[in-house]
C-alpha cells in the first residue's frame, strides 16, 4: 500500500500561478494515473483533471496536471488564478484497483 | 446531461444496516467502473469501493472488507452498497463516483453525485 501526501493548505493572488503537489510514498507514480478533484464549500466534489493530465470538457484550460518521476509526484497547476478557484483539492490514484485518495489541499485566494 | 443521484441514507443504529443507490443518466452506465467515495464530517475524502463496468470484480477498502457489499444493475442504470455492521466511523457522507465518461457527444465529463448522508448513532 502507499500513501498519496498532499500539502495541507496554500495560498496566492487572483491573476498568479498555484502549484499544488502530490507525492507516492511508494512504487511509482507512472505506475497509475492520477486524478484531481476540486471540493468547493458545501459541495460535491468534481473532476478537474483525470489521468494524469486531462480535462474534462467545461474545466477551463487554466487547470494542467503532469507528473514528475524523479520526484514520484503528480502536480496540479491552476494559472490566472481566480476567487471561485477557492476550495479543496484532492489527488487520487490507484493501489491495484483500489483507490487511494492524498488527504486535499486548502486552497485560498486572497 | 449526465446525472447520478444517491438514496438510501440516513439514521441508523450502530450494528444496523442500510442500502444505498444511486440511479445514472446521460451516459452509457455499463461501460464504466463505478465507485463509492466517502467523507466523514470535517474531513477529507476516502475510497470505500468500487465496481466493474460488468459487475464481475468488486473492490473494497480495509476499513469496510466484510461488512458493505457493492453490486449494480446495469438495466436499471443504478449502483448499489449495501452497508451492514454499521459502526459510528462510518458516519458520512456517501457519494457515488467515476473520474470520467463521454457523454452522448463523445465529450469527457467529470460524474459526482450530491451525496446522501448516512448517520450512524444510537
Amino acid at each position: 500500500n502507499f500513501m498519496l501526501t498532499q500539502p495541507h493548505s496554500v495560498s496566492e493572488s487572483p491573476g498568479k500561478t498555484v502549484t499544488i503537489s502530490c507525492t507516492r510514498s511508494s512504487g511509482s507514480i507512472a505506475s497509475n494515473y492520477v486524478q484531481w478533484y476540486q471540493q468547493r464549500p458545501g459541495s460535491a466534489p468534481t473532476t478537474v483533471i483525470y489521468e494524469d493530465n486531462q480535462r474534462p470538457s467545461g474545466v477551463p484550460d487554466r487547470f494542467s496536471g503532469s507528473i514528475d518521476s524523479s520526484s514520484n509526484s503528480a502536480s496540479l497547476t491552476i494559472s490566472g488564478l481566480k476567487t471561485e478557484d477557492e476550495a479543496d483539492y484532492y489527488c487520487q490514484s490507484y493501489d491495484s484497483s483500489n483507490g487511494v485518495f492524498g488527504g486535499g489541499t486548502k486552497l485560498t485566494v486572497l | 446531461e449526465v446525472q447520478l443521484l444517491e438514496s438510501g441514507g440516513g439514521l441508523v443504529q450502530p450494528g444496523g444496516s442500510l442500502r444505498l443507490s444511486c440511479a445514472a443518466s446521460g451516459f452509457t452506465f455499463s461501460s464504466y467502473a463505478m465507485s463509492w467515495v466517502r467523507q466523514a464530517p470535517g474531513k477529507g475524502l476516502e475510497w470505500v469501493s468500487a465496481i466493474s463496468g460488468s459487475g464481475g470484480s468488486t473492490y473494497y477498502a480495509d476499513s469496510v472488507k466484510g461488512r458493505f457489499t457493492i453490486s449494480r444493475d446495469n438495466s436499471k442504470n443504478t449502483l448499489y452498497l449495501q452497508m451492514n455492521s454499521l459502526r459510528a466511523e462510518d458516519t458520512a457522507v456517501y457519494y457515488c463516483a467515476t473520474p470520467y465518461y463521454y457523454d452522448s457527444s463523445g465529450y469527457p465529463k467529470g460524474g459526482w453525485g450530491q451525496g446522501t448522508l448516512v448517520t450512524v448513532s444510537s
